[in-house]
């Protein structure tokens, strides 16, 4: 099993720009969250689907971001336009359910200028 | 509030001592609780789990950990420190303890560990 696949590793883009990571949740885990690590914050949940649907999208900072799962093999999470305070390392975590644990992707790492 | 917290920022410890990473939290019920572990530039993984049974849980790389349910805490141990152990720490804990649907783990703020040749 290939994991959690997150695409692109790293992401540099210039203030104002479209930017999409992507994900790959391991097949047959019906549940993905995406996350953002930065320094000063930590650890933050952005939002989680489950069985594709967006349960819970409270952590969304703001209406520049958005993600969808439109099947159970790939999500997005989009931000636009986007401004050097998204710069942050985005995670994508699948699992089966509470019990299982979660398996994460090595991550994005968005540096916007 | 449910919440878990992770009371040192940073633990150092020479190579070949014990080290312990405390975890405490505040949930309803009874909880599935995690501990995962991150490498510089890589992604959390999974270390080791407590669901129900023996309250000392063993995991991957020697590690270990003890579910103490009057104290509301799940520390991670490990009987020699190796600096390869460096790392960040997070505690994770799944409130309702179920095995199935989702649950939104919650992540403790993380503790770096130091561990000095």
């Amino acid at each position: 099993d290939a994991g959690v696949i997150q695409s692109p590793r790293h992401e540099v883009t210039e203030m104002g720009q479209e930017v999409t990571l992507r994900c790959k949740p391991i097949s047959g885990h019906n549940s993905l969250f995406w996350y953002r690590q930065t320094m000063m914050r930590g650890l933050e949940l952005l939002i989680y689907f489950n069985n594709n649907v967006p349960i819970d999208d409270s952590g969304m900072p703001e209406d520049r971001f958005s993600a969808k799962m439109p099947n159970a093999s790939f999500s997005t999470l989009k931000i636009q336009p986007s401004e050097p305070r998204d710069s942050a390392v985005y995670f994508c975590a699948s699992t089966l359910g509470g019990g299982y644990g979660y398996t994460f992707g090595s991550g994005t790492r968005l540096t916007v200028v | 509030a449910q919440s878990v917290a992770q009371p040192e920022d940073q633990v150092n410890v020479a190579e070949g001592n014990p080290l312990t990473v405390k975890c405490t939290y505040s949930v309803s019920g009874n909880p599935y609780l995690f501990w995962y572990v991150q490498y510089p530039n890589r992604g959390l993984q999974f270390l080791l789990k407590y669901i129900t049974g023996d309250n000392l849980v063993k995991g991957s790389y020697g590690f270990e950990a003890e579910f103490n349910k009057s104290q509301t805490s799940f520390h991670l141990k490990k009987p020699s420190a190796l600096v390869s152990d460096s790392a960040l720490y997070f505690c994770a804990v799944s409130p309702g303890g179920t095995t199935s649907g989702t649950y939104k783990y919650i992540f403790g703020t993380g503790t770096r560990l130091k561990v000095l040749a």
